[in-house]
């Protein structure tokens, strides 16, 4: 099973660009690599989702190397709100399994 | 709001004694996933449900159990509690299962004294 880990914590200034890397060794051909925020007391919000390449939306892109072994989740330009822990979450395919990174805790300065 | 409701939202109770979690999924989503959250073991995988189904277990105790009932909303089981226990239980749902993306509702607050 794919072993994810992440940086502890970051910090950034308002209008920055932050990347975030999840490193998942283990990763097999056809796992899944899903990006969560939590802010504190509340459960996880959808953030991104990508097996392969390049994958952007409204919020936030996420690079996967060919390799797979890392991702790496960049949130363009970060506001205070941006303030909370980032998951990723590596979904296993062939025995369903679901494992979550140990949590990156962003803090955006003024 | 992702839709996904769980009830109740804090829970105290004593060691030994045994809780029922209740997760109701988003409309239309066949798939339940519980998740425990502590400070030193980070967000842990328990187990999977498909349209009342077992798909797959990760660390869930023996003492914990969970179902899935057929108007899809589920329940987890914790018996026998250890201080340990004390958590926050997330439910997720989904439309199918794997790539599909989960949706976490806003947890309960276990604590057992």
């Amino acid at each position: 099973l794919a072993k994810t880990t992440q940086p502890i914590s970051m910090d950034s200034y308002e209008g920055q660009e932050v990347n975030i890397t999840c490193s998942h060794n283990n990763i097999a051909t056809n796992d899944y690599i899903t990006w969560y925020q939590q802010f504190p007391s509340q459960g996880p919000r959808f953030i991104i989702q990508g097996y392969k390449t390049k994958v952007t939306n409204e919020v936030a892109s996420l690079f996967i190397p060919a390799d797979r072994k890392s991702s790496t989740l960049s949130l363009p330009r970060v506001s205070l709100s941006d303030t909370a822990v980032y998951y990723c979450l590596v979904s296993t395919s062939g025995t369903y399994k679901y494992i979550f990174g140990t949590g990156t805790r962003l803090k955006v300065l003024a | 709001d992702s839709g996904v409701t769980q009830t109740p939202k804090h829970l105290i109770t004593a060691t030994g004694q045994r809780v029922t979690l209740r997760c109701s999924p988003r409309s239309g989503d066949l798939s339940v996933y519980w998740y425990q959250q502590s400070l030193d073991q980070g967000l842990q995988f328990l187990i999977h449900y498909y349209n009342g189904e077992e798909r797959a277990k990760g660390n869930i105790l023996e003492r914990f159990s969970a179902q899935q009932f057929p108007d899809l909303h589920s329940e987890l089981n914790l018996s026998s509690l250890e201080l340990g226990d004390s958590a926050l239980y997330f439910c997720a749902s989904s439309v199918g299962d794997l790539t599909d993306t989960q949706y976490f509702g806003p947890g309960t607050r276990l604590t057992v004294l």
